[in-house]
């Protein structure tokens, strides 16, 4: 079974940094393109990075750049989102997605089912 | 990275056709055929619906389709079920590995 599960989420101070993970399994990891997606409860989806199969292409949303460094471990088979800086405002649900591209994003076939970030003092 | 455009909401009967329209941007929308569109249930992880503008992805139903004309996509959903009744996002490619989603859309089946 194709499985994304992520972890990490939790509550932190503004300013302070959290590092989430998503453990992919039933796949082959190496193989595909991967990316982080957040929603604020009772609100749209947001993009919030992506990376290539090999880690060598990465992007980034506006409203994350040069706070948030997405990474991948393709031995360990898991993807990782590291957030410094955070903001009240990157409070969110925080999905872990499967492209079905490689190099570059086509779409998103897979979903976890999300980890919490709450930033609040 | 401006949010595309959709409509808050859209609603119709039971067997009725709905579209959605989605605008972005000679950027986005209007240079890539990789716009995808997401449905999601309350509660529940985004599923695709449609990808590269107008195909359906393996046990999607036929009721769903896609198409685009310039900055503008659009999804129609024809012979509205109830199951149906979910919010909806479109996405595309923004360029340099970066996506867009649309601001998405609740469908209400009256």
């Amino acid at each position: 079974e194709v499985q994304l599960v992520e972890s990490g989420g939790g509550l932190v101070q503004p300013g302070r940094s959290l590092r989430l993970s998503c453990a992919a399994s039933g796949f082959t990891f190496e193989n595909y393109a991967m990316h982080w997606v957040r929603q604020v409860p009772g609100k749209g989806l947001e993009w919030v990075s992506g990376i290539s199969w090999k880690g060598g292409s990465t992007g980034y949303a506006d409203s994350v750049k040069s706070r948030f460094t997405i990474s991948r471990d393709n031995a360990k088979t898991s993807l990782y989102l590291q957030m410094n800086s955070l903001r009240t405002e990157d409070t969110a649900l925080y999905y872990c997605a499967k492209d079905i591209g490689e190099v570059a994003f086509y779409y998103m076939d897979v979903w976890g089912k999300g980890t919490t970030v709450s930033v609040s003092s | 990275q401006s949010a595309l455009t959709q409509p808050a909401s859209v609603s119709g009967s039971p067997g009725q056709s709905i579209t959605i329209s989605c605008t972005g941007t000679s950027s986005d929308v209007g240079t890539y055929n990789l716009v995808s569109w997401y449905q999601q249930h309350p509660g529940k992880a985004p599923k695709v619906m449609i990808s590269y503008v107008s195909k359906r992805p393996s046990g999607v139903s036929n009721r769903f389709s896609g198409s685009k004309s310039g900055n503008t996509a659009s999804l129609t959903i024809s012979g509205l079920q109830a199951e149906d009744e979910a919010d909806y996002y479109c996405c595309s490619y923004g360029g340099s590995s970066t996506y867009v989603f649309g601001t998405g859309t609740k469908v209400t089946v009256l």
